[in-house]
């Protein structure tokens, strides 16, 4: 069956970096698109962006190219988020996400469990 | 500022159906396909509806999906406490070139 596991609970100070990784498993991991949606506390879902798992390239919404890198490792079928130079805003419950777009994304099927980042001093 | 605009909130009794709206612009619900979510508090969200009224395996037929121009709706019938969460439409946007997320609505079952 389709998983995507993500890390754990990260506790980082402002200005620091996070690395937030999602191992997929169950399906051909690059006939899919991954995508990375956060939710801030009290707010709703909010899309990041998408690598498509086939090219390896990246797009980013609007806001978030720069500090928000997103990759992926065929080898282990597993992609990254990583965010640097983190702000309290920063702070969210990061989803990974499957979607059947092969050009961009159409709907997602698969979540991972969602990981916590709490940025604070 | 979300792009797709959906009710706060709706609430109805047990058994009874309720719609929740998702209205939007040409550039997204316009010409690209719609999906729902449902997300309950501490879980990660699942798709309900894909392509404007699919229904995923395991999705009951108490959930409905249609579009109409620039809006979407998704329809629950049946309404139980179960049903109790927030309900996101999305979509891609050609202008942005991002996929967009409304705003969410809570449903209250009373």
């Amino acid at each position: 069956q389709v998983q995507l596991v993500q890390s754990g609970s990260e506790l980082k100070q402002p200005g620091a970096s996070v690395k937030v990784s999602c191992k997929a498993s169950g399906y051909t991991f690059t006939d899919y698109g991954l995508n990375w949606v956060r939710q801030a506390p009290g707010q709703g879902l909010e899309w990041l962006g998408w690598i498509n798992a086939n090219t390896g390239i990246p797009t980013y919404a609007q806001g978030f190219a720069g500090r928000f890198v997103l990759s992926l490792d065929t080898s282990v079928t597993t992609t990254y988020l990583q965010i640097s130079s983190l702000q309290a805003e920063d702070t969210a419950v990061y989803f990974c996400v499957r979607d059947w777009g092969v050009l961009v994304p159409t709907y997602f099927d698969y979540w991972g469990q969602g990981t916590l980042v709490t940025v604070s001093s | 500022q979300t792009v797709l605009t959906q009710p706060p909130s709706v609430s109805a009794a047990p058994r009874q159906k309720v719609t929740i709206s998702c209205s939007g612009s040409s550039f997204n619900i316009g010409n690209n396909f719609v999906s729902w979510y449902q997300h309950l508090p501490g879980t990660a969200p699942k798709l309900l509806i894909y392509d404007n009224n699919k229904r995923p395996s395991g999705i009951p037929d108490r959930f409905s999906g249609s579009k109409s121009g620039t809006s979407a709706t998704l329809g629950i019938t049946g309404l139980q406490t179960g049903d109790e969460a927030d309900y996101y439409c999305g979509t891609w946007d050609s202008s942005l070139g991002a996929w967009v997320f409304g705003g969410g609505t809570k449903l209250t079952v009373l």
